[in-house]
């Protein structure tokens, strides 16, 4: 079974620039989570799908984050414009169901470095 | 709201130790408790996880967990590391109404030969 898949791996930019990321979940997985992690940090959920809904942003930083999930797939997370502080490695998980106890799987993460 | 405290930020032991990382959480309701492993340049892999029963849990890589409500702890324990044990480990608990998992702030381990 295909784990789930993000790119691209690492990505270097300038701040005010904008950045966009990808994930594929695991096939038939209905939940998708994107989340942050900083350095010396554990990960912080930024939003959670359920299919193509959006089940919890709360922790979305509206102004600069959008993110979206077309057809209950695949997703994308986009910043812009990108500041200092979102250097970060950003982790798409995803799960079967995203009930209770249900495990969530997570991709390998991306490296965003913002100079 | 939930959290998780872990309050070793990092520990060495020596390859063939015994090891024990410590984990605190906070939560109302009963808690469905998680730790999961990160190695360098790789995303979170589930080691075990505590729903109820059995207070002692057994994971993958000889991994075990011990849950003390009494104490709100849930701490990772090995009875012997290996080089290959060397990674961040992560404390989390799930709760809320959409289920969502809290992330302690991570032990590092190195394990020394």
């Amino acid at each position: 079974e295909a784990g789930v898949a993000q790119s691209p791996r690492y990505k270097i930019i300038e701040k005010r620039q904008s950045v966009a990321f990808w994930c594929n979940p695991i096939s038939g997985h209905a939940t998708l989570y994107w989340y942050q992690q900083i350095l010396g940090q554990g990960p912080k959920l930024l939003i959670q799908f359920q299919n193509n809904g959006v089940v919890d942003d709360s922790q979305l930083p509206k102004d600069r984050f959008s993110a979206e999930r077309l057809k209950g797939v695949d997703s994308t997370l986009k910043i812009q414009p990108a500041k200092l502080e979102d250097s970060a490695v950003y982790l798409c998980a995803s799960s079967s169901s995203g009930r209770a106890r249900d495990e969530q799987f997570f991709g390998p993460g991306t490296r965003l470095t913002v100079l | 709201a939930q959290s998780v405290t872990q309050p070793d930020i990092h520990i060495t032991v020596s390859e063939g130790a015994s090891l024990e990382l410590r984990c605190n959480y906070s939560y109302g309701a009963t808690p469905y408790l998680f730790w999961y492993v990160q190695s360098p340049g790789q995303g979170l892999q589930l080691l075990l996880k505590y729903f109820s029963g059995d207070t002692l849990v057994q994971g993958i890589k000889g991994f075990e967990a011990e849950f003390k409500r009494s104490q709100s702890s849930f701490n990772l324990r090995k009875p012997s590391v290996h080089w290959s044990d060397a990674a961040e480990y992560f404390c989390a608990v799930e709760g809320g109404s959409n289920y969502k998992l809290t992330f302690g702030k991570g032990t590092l381990l190195t394990v020394n030969p």
